[in-house]
């Protein structure tokens, strides 16, 4: 069965550093997404991204967030000077349209 | 408001069992809804959706009741197995996004063998 895939499963960052998650959707999808989750909160919507640009962003997607699509099948999350409320597990997904988003295992970030 | 902590509401049940699980929405407006079930250290996998011109949709073992009157969801599991503890979770999706999944606050589900 297809899956999304991230890597790493697990990447700790000094504060101030850049991250790069990163994710492979499923092949035939469109329509790519970013979430995370705080530990013992709810999965927050971040991002999502169609035609090649961002459709839609949370106030949470602040000026530090970009997201990429370098080429067919990546799918990246950048937070460019990491902060320490950004630990949290994220999460990429994707859709074949607006319906049924499937999630990847997630990154676990770590700041520190 | 937001929920905010570490206290998921929890449902105990003992194997062979159903289980009822419920999760409230906030937004008329919402179309789409979709049940997830996540397992520690795991990403949110897909159950079971619906749309708002339905009110019921059945699965494997599975089924969701939608009543929009009050704007209620709930997801049944038949003969429930311990395979079935994780945490659920509601979402849904508005009309006028583009797609953007609003999570509620999550359930735990205990199976007791």
């Amino acid at each position: 069965e297809p899956e999304v895939t991230q890597t790493p499963s697990h990447q700790v960052t000094q504060m101030g550093q850049e991250v790069i998650l990163r994710c492979v959707p499923i092949s035939n999808h469109l329509y790519f997404y970013w979430y995370r989750q705080i530990l013992g909160q709810k999965v927050e919507f971040l991002v999502s991204f169609y035609n090649n640009e961002i459709s839609e962003k949370s106030e949470i997607f602040d000026d530090q967030f970009s997201v990429e699509r370098p080429d067919g099948s990546n799918f990246t999350l950048k937070i460019r000077s990491t902060k320490l409320e950004d630990s949290a597990m994220y999460f990429c997904a994707s859709s074949v349209d607006v319906n049924r988003a499937f999630f990847g295992q997630g990154t676990r970030l770590t700041v520190v | 408001g937001e929920s905010v902590g570490l206290h998921l509401p929890t449902l105990s049940v003992q194997e062979g069992d159903n289980s009822i699980i419920n999760c409230a929405y906030s937004n008329s407006a919402s179309d789409y809804f979709i049940w997830y079930k996540q397992e520690s250290g795991k990403g949110p996998q897909f159950i079971i959706d619906i749309r708002s011109n339905m009110d019921k949709r059945q699965g494997q073992r599975v089924t969701v009741l939608l009543n929009k009157t009050v704007k209620h969801l709930s997801l049944q599991i038949a003969a429930t197995q311990p395979g079935d503890s994780a945490v659920y979770f509601c979402a849904e999706d508005r009309v006028d996004s583009s797609y953007k999944l609003i999570f509620g606050s999550g359930t735990r589900l205990l199976v007791r063998p």
